[in-house]
């Protein structure tokens, strides 16, 4: 069984500053591993994803995520907010085969961008 | 190209009643799924169709949720009747094949009252 825990549930950063946001997960296999983002009013949007390649993994709009399999963790991280980086991001795991794509989702975690 | 489309965006029904939720995946996309975040709680997966066959139904809640692909594109999922803890958004998604990535739709944001 999978599952994932995002340690916040809000994060408030002023614009400029460094972004995190904390995943863990458990696995009982190698998972591929993603972060989402969900904009008020909108779809789900992937972010990035990792696959059992590199264990740096860079995403869209300057987002970026680094797999550790010693602490189990995924971290989101962003180097300077920009006020469009407020929304929710969710953590997501899947064991992946030939039944397809079974996403199990994080609590998410609502990010608050001050000016 | 357009995405993945769910109707209606908002419904507001009242306990007991029937509502029935559409989504129209990315044109080709022979996967489609169907998850529900029910408030406060975390994204759930409910079900996955490969074309018009259900793959995976391990995640729906009771009999009184029923989702159908007839001829493998648009999916609906029917709520009848309807409880008041049915209430939350209910995503839909859809992708090329069974490994890659999904592509999710706005929601249906379902209030039963």
């Amino acid at each position: 069984a999978q599952s994932v825990t995002q340690l916040d549930s809000h994060v408030s950063v002023s614009e400029g500053t460094p972004v995190l946001l904390r995943c863990n997960y458990s696995s009982s296999y190698s998972p591929s591993l993603f972060w989402y983002v969900q904009h008020p009013n909108k779809g789900l949007q992937l972010l990035l994803k990792y696959t059992s390649a590199a264990t740096l993994v860079k995403g869209i709009n300057g987002f970026e995520a680094e797999f550790k399999k010693s602490e189990t963790s995924f971290h989101l991280t962003k180097p300077s907010a920009h006020m469009s980086d407020a929304a929710e991001y969710f953590c997501v795991v899947i064991v992946t085969g030939a039944a397809g794509n079974k996403l199990t989702f994080g609590g998410g975690t609502r990010v608050l961008v001050k000016p | 190209e357009a995405g993945v489309t769910q109707f209606p965006s908002h419904s507001v029904i009242e306990k007991g009643q029937t509502v029935t939720l559409r989504c129209d995946p990315i044109s080709g996309h022979d996967n489609l799924y169907w998850y529900r975040r029910v408030m406060g709680k975390e994204i759930k997966f409910l079900l996955h169709f490969v074309k018009e066959s259900k793959q995976d139904e391990s995640g729906m809640p009771n009999n009184r949720f029923l989702a159908e692909r007839t001829g493998g594109t648009y999916s609906t999922l029917k709520v009848q009747p309807a409880e008041l803890e049915d209430s939350g958004v209910y995503f839909c998604a859809s992708s090329s094949g069974p490994n890659t990535e999904a592509f999710f739709g706005q929601g249906t944001r379902l209030t039963v009252v």
